[in-house]
């Protein structure tokens, strides 16, 4: 059974500093896997896709990677701002799968303070 | 462009009582999932359905039903309702899935959650 873990729980850091979450997952035969932001409140905000085949994705101030050998994905976010604050999760959908089951992490908190 | 839209936002039940919850999409997606969220988790998956007429189960199915008649909407229905079922439900769609070479198909667009609370 497919485990996503996400390190660290909590993460609280000054504006402008440049941080990486993590994602971790049991097994590595996925199809893709997405980082999502969520604001208290709100659904979830797709913020990057990446493919099995890929090792990154780029969008903005935030970049994806991708090392499926050893189940590990970790989402860069350059010169924090607060209102980079919110929850990311990280998800991976299962390979050979026909539809977008997405298994979840927990989820990291991440507070950006002026 | 609404996007995913889910009504109602919040809702208390009683044990025992019944409910649907709402969802619609204006992006003539093929592909909708309802998941729920338990405090400090991550979602799971209830149902999902990959066309109008048809449905599947997802990974916490009990307790729920879901029916898709329309490619726009896809509720989902309390029967019986148990203090388990407290939790956010979201809803969510996609164009597509498992196409090769449209990547943007396959992302997830999410409502903004229907808090409930059975008591």
């Amino acid at each position: 059974k497919q485990e996503v873990t996400q390190i660290p729980a909590a993460l609280s850091v000054p504006e402008g500093e440049n941080l990486v979450l993590n994602c971790s997952f049991t097994d590595s035969a996925i199809y893709n896997l997405q980082w999502f932001r969520q604001d208290p409140g709100k659904g979830l905000t797709s913020l990057l896709l990446i493919q099995s085949s890929q090792r990154e994705q780029t969008s903005g101030r935030l970049n994806a990677s991708l090392d499926k050998s050893s189940g590990r994905s970790t989402l860069y976010i350059a010169a924090s701002q607060p209102g980079d604050s919110a929850t990311y999760l990280c998800a991976v959908v299962a390979g050979g799968t026909s539809y977008g089951k997405l298994t979840f992490g927990q989820g990291t908190i991440l507070t950006v303070h002026p | 462009n609404a996007g995913v839209t889910q009504t109602p936002k919040f809702r208390i039940l009683k044990i025992g009582q019944s409910m649907t919850l709402q969802c619609t999409q204006d992006m003539n997606h093929n592909y909708m999932y309802w998941y729920r969220q338990d405090p400090g988790m991550g979602l799971k998956l209830i149902y999902y359905s990959v066309g109008a007429g048809i449905t599947d189960k997802g990974e916490v199915p009990n307790g729920y039903n879901v029916s898709r008649s329309t490619t726009e909407d896809f509720p989902l229905r309390l029967e019986l309702a148990a203090p388990s079922q407290t939790s956010v439900y979201f809803c969510a769609s996609s164009y597509s899935f498992g196409v090769q070479g449209s990547p943007r198909g396959e992302k997830l667009f999410f409502g903004s959650g229907t808090q409930l609370s059975v008591l």
